[in-house]
């Protein structure tokens, strides 16, 4: 099947600082992609849908200004948490789907983001 | 507003055992119905699906799900469970039928005895 990857699978930054998490599909395109978070023992929630070469769709109660996604090929959304807080910490998966006909996603193996 | 319950946050089983894990959405219109499974540093993997037609659906591994529209439910079944089995499923839906953003359950942790 179609593989997505995401980069870094861990990261730790200090608060107030700003991390990218890098969204890739490896063999095949994706003109849209979206961004779920999960907290512990919760479930994944969709934060936004990203659009290649459009802005991103961003669900109610999402901080876009804090969330800034960006689809810049039809391989690749970046998600920047800007400004982080402990509270942002959290688990954040990406998911594509391998056509735009298609009813199945494709997932990426998550990003563990904490936040001292 | 979509909301998808998974009931048992934990299971076991031994093995070769039954396994049903249990799902339930709530929707008025029938939504398209998945089962993922993740497995330890991996990314959700589908299991199988529900969209339309017959509503015993065959996945991988030996799992399957059966739509009850009924019951709002689409529980997931395997005849005999295998060590290779733990893992964490999730179910989910998409509403309205055929939109890329789902709707997850808070999945269900399987734990194989042996």
């Amino acid at each position: 099947g179609a593989v997505v990857s995401q980069h870094p699978s861990r990261v730790i930054c200090k608060s107030g600082t700003s991390v990218k998490i890098e969204c890739r599909s490896l063999d095949f395109q994706a003109t849209t992609m979206f961004w779920y978070r999960q907290f512990p023992k919760q479930s994944l929630m969709l934060m936004a849908t990203s659009n290649e070469g459009s802005k991103a769709t961003y669900e109610q109660g999402v901080e876009k200004d804090k969330f800034l996604i960006n689809h810049a090929s039809l391989t690749l959304s970046t998600l920047t948490v800007t400004s982080a807080h402990p509270e942002d910490s959290s688990f954040y998966i990406c998911s594509a789907p391998e056509a735009t006909t298609t009813d199945t996603q494709y997932f990426g193996p998550g990003t563990r983001l904490t936040v001292l | 507003a979509q909301s998808v319950t998974q009931l048992g946050s934990h299971v076991s089983v031994s093995e070769g055992a039954l396994v049903l894990l249990r799902c339930n959405y709530s929707s008025s219109v029938p939504p398209y119905l998945f089962w993922y499974v993740q497995y330890p540093n991996q990314g959700l993997q589908l299991l199988l699906k529900y969209t339309t037609g017959a509503t015993l659906v065959k996945g991988i591994n030996g799992f399957e799900a059966e739509f009850k529209k009924s019951e709002t439910s689409f529980h997931l079944t395997k005849p005999s469970a295998h060590m290779s089995d733990a893992a964490e499923y999730f179910c989910a839906v998409s509403d309205p039928p055929g939109a890329n953003n789902l709707f997850f359950g808070t999945g269900t942790r399987l734990t194989v005895i042996p």
